[in-house]
Order: structure tokens, then C-alpha cells, then sequence
């Protein structure tokens, strides 16, 4: 299998800017999470889906942000506009089902906002 | 709500030895806790899964133990070699009925030839 597929790998834009970050899951994985790290403040989740639903999207640091699931095998975390602070480490991953599994992490988007 | 202490500052010690890894929690008892590996520049992997009513497990080189009356997992690396120096992050369920995890801050193992 491929694997969680995240794109871009590395953005450097613009404060002000919209950023959209893309994610594949695996295959067959009905729960997509999108987690963002940081030094600061570790690894953070930011939203999940389940059967391509938002079940929990309390992470979601404000309404810049916003994240959609239109099919099972894509979803998009979008930044607008972006700001210096939302430079983090972005990953998206997916899970078989819903609890007490695995989760498998893509390699991340690496966000820089000058 | 629920929140995991790991050890912050880096733990290094020499190839060969035993790497002991400790993560406390507050709160509830989860139904199960997780450990990841994550390398630098690369997402977080699984390693292991332990329930609640396990004490340990065991899984090649790696062991964990699961304490809930002391809010507390250990995570071991016997025979510890320099590529096992990575970070290794604990992750609890939110709530029993969730796939929504939390993550430790990790701690960052460092193995010396």
C-alpha cells in the first residue's frame, strides 16, 4: 500500500495568503485525522472524519481554518488567510475505524508563513 | 480533560543498555494506550498497542507495561542500538467510544555507540 500521500511536502508563503493542504489516505481507512506540530506545543490534533463526516473539529484553532472530506479518498486543510503563527508541521492521517486502532501518519506538510 | 506528561529533556544513553521511556496521565483511564516512533523530518509510526487489562507487552526488543492505578506506561528498549535514537510519542483515546487521540510531547532517546 502507498501509504497516507500528503502534498505539498514543504509551502513557504506569504502572510495573507490562502494555503491548501492535501491528503490521500490509505485505501479501504474510513477515519482521516489532521494533526499540527510544533516545539511548542507538540503534536496537536486539528479535526477528524469518519465515513468522510466531521465527528470532532473542537481543534480547529479558529475559522481561518477549514477542512473538507468530499470523498473517501481525499480531504483538504485550508488556511485563509494564512499568518506568521500557523508555521507548523501539518500531517494527515487515517485510520481502519474509529477506536483502539492504528493510525497511520502521512509524512507531513511543512508550512512557513513569512 | 486529559492530559500526558512524557518527559521533556532528552534521555542518552549507551548502545547496549536499557532505554526506559515514561508516560504519565491525568484523569480517566483510557481503554488503551499507543506508542509511535517518530523520526525528524518524518511522520509518527506505530509501534505498540497496550489495553487496559494488560500489564505488559512485549514486541521484539520493545516492552511496555500499563499501570492505570498509577496513571502510567513505561515503554522499554533492551539492547538498545544507535537506530533506535529517534523520539517516541505516547497517545491516549480522548474517550472510549473515539478514534480521537492525544499526543505526549515525546521524548527524544538519543543511543551512543
Amino acid at each position: 500500500d502507498a501509504g497516507v500521500i500528503q502534498s505539498p511536502r514543504h509551502e513557504v508563503t506569504e502572510m495573507g495568503q490562502e494555503v491548501t493542504l492535501r491528503c490521500k489516505p490509505i485505501s479501504g481507512h474510513n477515519s482521516l485525522f489532521w494533526y499540527r506540530q510544533t516545539m511548542m506545543r507538540g503534536l496537536e490534533l486539528l479535526i477528524y472524519f469518519n465515513n468522510n463526516v466531521p465527528i470532532d473539529d473542537s481543534g480547529m484553532p479558529e475559522d481561518r481554518f477549514s477542512a473538507k472530506m468530499p470523498n473517501a479518498s481525499f480531504s483538504t486543510l485550508k488556511i485563509q488567510p494564512s499568518e506568521p503563527r500557523d508555521s507548523a508541521v501539518y500531517f494527515c492521517a487515517s485510520s481502519p475505524q474509529g477506536g483502539g486502532n492504528t493510525i497511520y501518519f502521512g509524512e507531513g506538510s511543512w508550512l512557513t508563513v513569512v | 480533560s486529559q492530559k500526558i506528561e512524557q518527559n521533556s529533556e532528552a534521555l542518552n544513553i549507551q548502545e547496549g543498555k536499557t532505554a526506559t521511556l515514561t508516560c504519565n496521565y491525568t484523569n480517566y483511564s483510557p481503554a488503551y494506550l499507543q506508542w509511535y516512533r517518530q523520526d525528524p523530518g518524518r511522520g509518527p509510526v506505530f509501534l505498540l498497542l497496550i489495553r487496559e487489562n494488560e500489564k505488559e507487552k512485549r514486541k521484539e526488543r520493545l516492552k511496555v507495561t500499563f499501570d492505570t492505578t498509577l496513571k502510567q506506561s513505561l515503554f522499554h528498549i533492551t539492547a538498545s542500538q544507535p537506530a533506535d535514537s529517534a523520539t517516541y510519542l505516547c497517545a491516549l483515546p480522548v474517550s472510549s467510544n473515539t478514534g480521537k487521540l492525544i499526543f505526549g510531547q515525546g521524548t527524544t532517546l538519543q543511543v551512543k555507540p
